[in-house]
Order: C-alpha cells, then sequence, then structure tokens
C-alpha cells in the first residue's frame, strides 16, 4: 500500500504571496492531520480533518487554512506569507486513533 | 493543555551499546497514548514504539522498549545495540484519546548519534 504523499516537496516563495500544500493519505485513510516544523517552534499542531470536516484544530492565525476533499486528499493553505512561515510542514494520515503515518513533508522557505 | 518535555537536547553511544531517551509529560487525562517517533536526515517521521496508557506492560519493538511510569509521568524509550541507522532525532509525543481527536503534542526532540 502507497504511504502518505505531499507535494511538492520544496517551495520557495516571496513574503506577501500566498501558497497551497497537498497531502495524499494512506488509501482508507480518513483522517489528515497537519503539523509546522521549524527549528525554534519545534513541532506544532496545525489542524485535522475527517471525513471533510475539520474537527481539530492548532493555535495558529487565521492565515493558516486547509481544507478535505472526498476522496480524503487535504490541502492547506498560507496566505500573505512571512518569513516565519519558514519550516518543513508535515501531513499525517491515519485510520484509526492512536495511529498516524507521516509523508516526507514539504519544505518551504519564504524570502 | 499537555506538554511534552525532553530535556536531553543530544546524546552520543557507540555501536552495539545502550541508550535510554528520557521524556516526561504533564497531562490531566487518565487515558491517553504515548509515542515515540524517530527523524533521520531525510526528515521522514517514523514511528518507533506507542504504548497506551491503560495497558500496563511496556511495549517492546525489537530492540526498542519503553519504560512507562504512568504515576511519575515519564516515559523513557531503550535502545538496545544500537545501529549506526539509529543516527536520528527522536521525538516524544501524547495523544489524548478522545472521540474525535488525532492530535500529537511532540516535545523538542534529542538528536541521537551513533558512534562507529
Amino acid at each position: 500500500k502507497a504511504g502518505v504523499t505531499q507535494t511538492p516537496r520544496y517551495l520557495i516563495k516571496t513574503r506577501g504571496q500566498q501558497v497551497t500544500l497537498s497531502c495524499s493519505p494512506i488509501s482508507g485513510h480518513r483522517s489528515v492531520s497537519w503539523y509546522q516544523q521549524t527549528p525554534g517552534q519545534g513541532l506544532q499542531f496545525l489542524f485535522e480533518y475527517f471525513s471533510e470536516t475539520q474537527r481539530n484544530k492548532g493555535n495558529f492565525p487565521g492565515r493558516f487554512s486547509g481544507r478535505q476533499f472526498s476522496n480524503s486528499r487535504s490541502e492547506m493553505n498560507v496566505s500573505t506569507l512571512e518569513l516565519g512561515d519558514s519550516a518543513l510542514y508535515l501531513c499525517a494520515s491515519s485510520l484509526v486513533i492512536g495511529e498516524q503515518y507521516f509523508g516526507p513533508g514539504t519544505r518551504l522557505t519564504v524570502t | 493543555a499537555q506538554t511534552v518535555t525532553q530535556s536531553q537536547p543530544e546524546m552520543s553511544v557507540q555501536e552495539a551499546e545502550t541508550v535510554t531517551l528520557s521524556c516526561t509529560y504533564d497531562t490531566s487525562e487518565s487515558n491517553y497514548y504515548l509515542f515515540w517517533y524517530k527523524q533521520p536526515p531525510s526528515r521522514q517521521m517514523i514511528l518507533v514504539i506507542r504504548q497506551e496508557a491503560y495497558k500496563q506492560q511496556n511495549a517492546t519493538e525489537n530492540r526498542f522498549s519503553v519504560n512507562f511510569q504512568k504515576a511519575a509521568k515519564s516515559f523513557s524509550l531503550k535502545i538496545s545495540d544500537s545501529q549506526l541507522g539509529d543516527t536520528a532525532m527522536y521525538f516524544c509525543a501524547f495523544m489524548k484519546i478522545t472521540g474525535a481527536n488525532s492530535k500529537l503534542t511532540f516535545g523538542k526532540g534529542i538528536t541521537l548519534s551513533v558512534r562507529p
């Protein structure tokens, strides 16, 4: 079974732009979670989607948003990019509570 | 809110030896999961081991085992017969068990280096 895939793997954007990252979960998994990883703040939970509904949200500004499609694929969007948004964005999918499988991440650099 | 603390930023171990990574957590929940994840230089987050808080028996996975002390809120990872491929960052993580929640709370991580 294919693992979690994330596209693109690397991205360079300019301050003020917006960006969309994509995550395809493992087949059959309906829950997708997003995390931001930075050297300073570590790994922080962004949000979780289940059956196209956001059911949990972390403490991030409204510039960070997401959605999930009927095939469970998820996207996250960051608008008005800031230098501090430079990070590794990780997506994880799960079938049952207590199991999360991570994708390889998208490395976002904001210049 | 839950917190996870990994107080050692770095550790080093000789190949084939045993190393223990420490983790403490704070929560008012009685039912939860604890995890150790490994993140090698490729940045892929890999699940090493999982412990369910209601199970008293410590989880083991091949060379990896945990020492789960629920009253002390301690969850350490022991790696036996360390291998060069164990070189990575290791994160301790907490997940509370509710009806609809998959949020992981991570510690800051520890960088483990295995010396040949």
